[in-house]
């Protein structure tokens, strides 16, 4: 099914240690997001990607980096994961300006 | 900045109409969304609407929206348990066409 694949769906990380959260589209969309949400604040954008080639933040972008790998792949990294850093993280894709953005199912990521 | 505030909780029962309701700040949105998140997923699009445009209907989702007082509505005619979820307003951000999304609306439909 044509779609925003996120792996992996559930994750536990100690404090500290690192990890890749991957996101890939298959519907040739030109822009890729990674949001996360929290109860009551509804979905923060931390980077985002216009186009293959280029990222720019967003509005909660400190402790993450990401990767815009080729068209279809946008990865997001938490370098030295902490506890507020538990949250449920969305990757997204757009490419018609009408439509909005088509979402994968989410990472559940805890950090203990 | 862009802003877009929704109440966080609303409860109705099966069968009666629900109106989520949504403000947001940037008066040069063209289009505005509803998204609904059901339990353990990711969003999925509603509908959405063009700013030229006071109301759009969709079968039970009628959209209306007042550009005078930036207030964008949802009501769902007819609400049924499968109803049950989040919604979240979004309008798009012309600068760069990121979307920006309100708190959230969680919807409960009592039987």
């Amino acid at each position: 099914n044509a779609g925003v694949t996120q792996t992996p769906k559930f994750q536990v990380l100690k404090t500290g240690q690192s990890m890749t959260l991957q996101c890939a589209q298959d519907m040739n969309h030109n822009s890729m997001y990674w949001y996360r949400q929290d109860p009551g604040m509804g979905l923060r954008l931390i980077y985002y990607s216009a186009s293959e080639g280029t990222t720019d933040k967003g509005e909660v972008p400190n402790g993450y980096n990401v990767s815009r790998l080729n068209k279809r792949e946008f990865s997001l990294r938490l370098e030295s994961a902490a506890p507020s850093q538990t949250s449920v993280y969305f990757c997204a894709s757009s490419g018609n300006r009408v439509n909005g953005y088509t979402f994968g199912s989410g990472t559940r990521l805890t950090v203990v | 900045g862009e802003d877009v505030e929704q109440s966080l909780f609303l409860s109705v029962r099966e069968g009666d109409s629900s109106v989520i309701n949504c403000t947001y700040t940037d008066s040069s949105s063209t289009y505005l969304y509803w998204y609904k998140q059901e339990p353990g997923a990711g969003l999925q699009l509603l509908t959405y609407i063009f700013s030229n445009m006071d109301m759009k209907q969709d079968q039970r989702l009628t959209v209306l929206l007042n550009k005078k007082d930036k207030h964008l509505s949802l009501r769902i005619a007819d609400t049924q348990t499968g109803d049950s979820a989040i919604y979240f307003c979004a309008e798009k951000d012309n600068q760069g066409g990121k979307l920006i999304f309100g708190q959230g609306t969680e919807l409960s439909v009592k039987p």
